[in-house]
């Protein structure tokens, strides 16, 4: 099915550790975006791409960092793990001629101990 | 900057009750705006949209009425259905921007 993949859905980190969530979709999709939620606080924008190479900060960039290769997938990834960024994070991808279409992945619980 | 606030939750209806979920906005200008919908253990779907003022978005028996002059988009359906029972986001977006602001989310269960 076509759709946002995300990889892995669960994970557990030892604060300092480094890992990268993965996010992959098969829509032809150039916009892409990574959110993070958490409880009471909504969805907060992380890091997102216009396309191919393009990569821009969200509301909560720090921790983060983000590329952008191919236009099917935009991993993001997080150096040095903090309690801090225990959370739930969502990928999301839409077409430029659609804006407000958004296809949202099933998320990557993260916690970070 | 841009926000959303809507009402705390969680909700608890019975089945074939009336819903409504408030939700107001700040922003200047013209916002489109979203309502999303998180069933248990599933990413966001796009429920319904409004991309100007006086729009009326709708989609399995939900609604929502862009008022520009009470800056609201209140969510409301009818009759709900134990399947309905999931968590609610208002969010908007502006300007061409790729930020989706949302608001903290409304859980809403259904019992029968």
């Amino acid at each position: 099915n076509a759709g946002v993949t995300q990889t892995p859905k669960f994970q557990v980190l030892k604060t300092g550790q480094s890992m990268t969530l993965q996010c992959a979709q098969d829509m032809n999709h150039e916009y892409m975006s990574w959110y993070r939620q958490d409880p009471g606080m909504g969805l907060r924008l992380i890091h997102y791409s216009v396309g191919a190479g393009i990569t821009d900060q969200g509301e909560v960039p720090n921790g983060y960092n983000v590329s952008r290769s191919t236009t099917e997938d935009f991993p993001l990834r997080l150096l040095s793990a903090a309690p801090s960024q225990t959370s739930v994070y969502f990928c999301a991808s839409r077409a430029p001629s659609a804006p407000y279409g958004y296809t949202f992945g099933s998320g990557t619980r993260l916690t970070v101990v | 900057g841009n926000s959303v606030t809507q009402m705390e939750g969680p909700v608890t209806l019975s089945e074939e009750a009336f819903l409504t979920i408030n939700c107001t906005y700040t922003a200047t200008g013209y916002p489109s705006l979203f309502w999303y919908v998180q069933y248990p253990g599933e990413g966001l779907q796009l429920l319904l949209k409004a991309t100007k003022a006086d729009d009326k978005g709708s989609n399995k028996g939900f609604e929502a009425t862009y008022r520009k002059e009470t800056t609201s988009f209140h969510l409301e359906k009818g009759s709900v259905q134990v399947s309905d029972s999931a968590v609610y986001f208002c969010a908007l977006t502006q300007g061409g921007s790729e930020k989706l602001v949302f608001g903290k989310g409304t859980k809403l269960t259904v019992n029968p």
